[in-house]
């Protein structure tokens, strides 16, 4: 079956600009996160999602950054007024929900902001 | 709040050569461990994971892990390596207890694997 996409692969903006970043999960997974990979670090916690509603979105650096999941399925993680650094690779990923259960990553979206 | 360490960010080996991954964990309570292999141009995938029971642990392409609690230590072996295993290694914990499902996770750093010919 399909994976978990994440549209789109890349994303050069310029600071000040607004971006947003499509997640598709795995069919069915209610459990949806995001992560953001800057340059030589793991990823990091951005933001959780359970069905629609955003359950913890404690990793949020700013209120710049806000994320949507309006029926269950995509999510789209929005910045506002970029800065330089929000350059980092964004990662998606969706899972069962389950304790121990295993989170299914995206490829990413490598977003550059000149 | 938890943290984890991986205490070498690389690590050259010739192939065939057994290998050790190191991973270190903080956390005031109990967590799940994960072992995430990230090849070239690829997304994250999945290599192993310790739930609870048997302290070590098998995982896919003859990776095996080992819980030590009193160490709070998770590191990964394979006892002869291939080129084909040359990528990077994130070990990552999650909260055993967390509220209702959230069951985010926490990363080191990495370990790049380079398995030269």
């Amino acid at each position: 079956g399909a994976g978990v996409s994440q549209t789109p692969s890349n994303k050069v903006t310029e600071k000040g600009k607004y971006v947003e970043l499509r997640c598709d999960p795995i069919s069915g997974h209610t459990a949806l996160y995001w992560y953001r990979q800057s340059l030589g670090q793991g990823p990091e916690f951005l933001i959780y999602f359970q069905g629609t509603g955003a359950a913890d979105d404690s990793g949020l650096p700013n209120d710049r950054f806000f994320a949507v999941r309006p029926e269950g399925s995509v999510s789209t993680l929005k910045i506002q007024r970029t800065e330089r650094g929000d350059s980092a690779v964004y990662l998606c990923a969706s899972g069962t929900g389950l304790a121990g259960a295993e989170q299914f990553f995206g490829p990413g979206t490598r977003l550059t902001v000149l | 709040a938890q943290s984890v360490t991986q205490l070498d960010s690389q690590v050259p080996v010739f192939e065939e050569a057994p290998v050790e991954l190191r991973c270190n964990y903080s956390s005031s309570v109990s967590v799940y461990l994960f072992w995430y292999v990230q090849y070239p141009n690829q997304g994250l995938q999945l290599l192993l994971k310790y739930l609870s029971g048997s302290t070590l642990v098998k995982g896919i392409n003859g990776f095996e892990a080992e819980f030590n609690k009193s160490q709070t230590s998770f590191h990964l072996r394979k006892p002869s390596v291939h080129i084909s295993d040359t990528a990077e290694y994130f070990c990552a914990v999650s909260d055993k207890n967390s509220g209702g499902s959230n069951y985010k996770l926490t990363f080191g750093k990495g370990t790049l694997l380079t398995v030269n010919p």
